[in-house]
């Protein structure tokens, strides 16, 4: 069953702005993890949040976990062209060999 | 991208008959998996490996099967496909995290399979 769930699924912004995702998951987790597609593409790994971690930062990602609410935002900082794809987030539970659990994703554009 | 890669990137079969996808890494690592990717569903997990003749299944595993030889490849077999199993597979390996920290997985570029 699909832990994580996305919202919005869609959603379409102007460049330069910033561009929030949200992602909701049901079970108790190690950590989440946030990807992206581009069309026709693999999933290319952005960040990881461990579960004892509140927020984290890379380039102009920024996510926030609050495990209280089992719920994981990210945020898109002064939004590209480049940055229009499908973003998944992603939760591995417990020891994590079984793989993870994505949700259906937000698909993101761009307006130039 | 991990040195991941998959075969044959597009194959378009017909119902009833026998499917074999490959998937290859070259940096030795333990764990593999297979998803299966469908609009309306994300990525779900069909099976993975952690190690050589080491496989289970995951959460979408009927009507498949796996096989692992060797550390560098990981086969997804459709036994007789269906046209419910028409999606775009993704594998992925599992790279150990740097200095202790998580593991994280990387995906291979996907095929599209079509099965009519």
């Amino acid at each position: 069953s699909q832990q994580g769930e996305e919202d919005p699924q869609a959603l379409s912004i102007q460049e330069g702005e910033n561009a929030t995702m949200n992602c909701s998951y049901k079970t108790s987790i190690n950590n989440l993890q946030w990807y992206r597609q581009n069309s026709g593409r693999g999933l290319v790994h952005l960040i990881l949040i461990r579960s004892n971690e509140r927020e984290k930062h890379s380039g102009r990602l920024r996510v926030t976990l609050d495990t209280s609410k089992k719920s994981s935002s990210l945020l898109i900082t002064a939004s590209r062209a480049a940055d229009t794809a499908s973003y998944f987030c992603a939760t591995v539970e417990g020891g994590g060999a079984d793989g993870l659990t994505f949700g259906k994703g937000t698909h993101l554009i761009i307006q130039p | 991208d991990a040195g991941i890669t998959q075969s044959p990137r597009h194959k378009v079969t017909e119902t009833g008959t026998p499917v074999t996808l490959r998937c290859h890494q070259t940096e030795n690592h333990r764990y593999m998996y297979w998803y299966r990717q469908d609009p309306g569903h994300g990525l779900r997990l069909i099976h993975y490996s952690y190690g050589v003749k080491d496989t289970d299944k995951g959460e979408v595993s009927d009507g498949y099967s796996v096989s692992r030889s060797k550390t560098e490849d990981f086969l997804l077999t459709l036994e007789s496909a269906t046209s419910s199993q028409t999606s775009v597979y993704f594998c992925a390996i599992r790279e150990k995290g740097a200095g202790g920290g998580i593991d994280t997985q990387y995906f291979g570029p996907g095929t599209r399979l079509t099965v009519l």
